[in-house]
């Protein structure tokens, strides 16, 4: 069976925090990606990463990173420096290969005061 | 490149009528997502077409749900009769090939049955 599991549902930090979301997923495929999705108040969901099961490299892009770790099956999200535009709610996908069907995790509210 | 265009907005009806909703994808992307996004929860696949065709409409409620995508571009979620439990945001997705492309949402509907 496949699953996301974002475990916090609401976060609530001050300007200049860092923040980290968590993610655990379950699948028993060996080829799988997943993803982080942010969505703002707006409602449209916006992609901001793609990993696949083989490249378990942390990445970093500007005041966010990621941590892939296969062994503990998470895909942990963080946030440096967190501003109040990082107000949203962030999703954790799946995607297994075999079926190419996306699954979500319940998402994750972060609230940023300033 | 312009988004995922999705209409109406927001929607208001009641239980037992019917409603309809339509999405138009980015220009060239083969694949089209309808989503069901419950309050609090994450977005839940109902239907992927691929081009026109049908590729996973397992968790399509089939007794009152309905889906189109005639010409391979824009695509017709179709409810009826609508039930208390399908107030939801309906959110529409495309992405330029079935599998692990990144998904590119709209803006989705959100619907209230009353």
């Amino acid at each position: 069976a496949q699953k996301v599991t974002q475990a916090q549902t609401e976060i609530s930090v001050v300007e200049k925090e860092d923040v980290t979301l968590d993610c655990v997923y379950e699948t028993r495929d060996t080829t799988y990606y997943l993803f982080w999705y942010k969505q703002p108040p707006s409602g449209e969901l916006v992609f901001l990463i793609r990993r696949n099961s083989f490249d378990e490299q942390n990445e970093i892009s500007g005041r966010y990173s990621w941590n892939f770790q296969k062994s503990t099956s998470s895909f942990n999200f963080t946030i440096t420096a967190s501003q109040v535009v990082d107000s949203a709610v962030y999703f954790c996908a799946l995607l297994n290969t075999g079926g190419f069907k996306t699954i979500f995790g319940a998402g994750t509210r972060l609230f940023v005061k300033a | 490149e312009a988004g995922v265009a999705q209409s109406p907005r927001y929607k208001i009806i009641e239980k037992r009528q019917s409603v309809a909703f339509w999405c138009n994808p980015i220009s060239g992307h083969a694949t089209l997502y309808w989503y069901q996004q419950i309050l609090g929860q994450g977005p839940k696949l109902l239907i992927q077409f691929q081009n026109n065709g049908v590729v996973d409409d397992s968790q399509l409620p089939k007794d009152r749900f309905s889906a189109e995508r005639l010409k391979g571009v824009d695509s017709t979620l179709k409810i009826q009769p609508a039930k208390l439990e399908d107030s939801a945001v309906y959110l529409c997705a495309s992405s330029w090939g079935q599998g692990v492309a990144p998904l590119h949402f709209g803006n989705g509907t959100r619907l209230t049955v009353t």
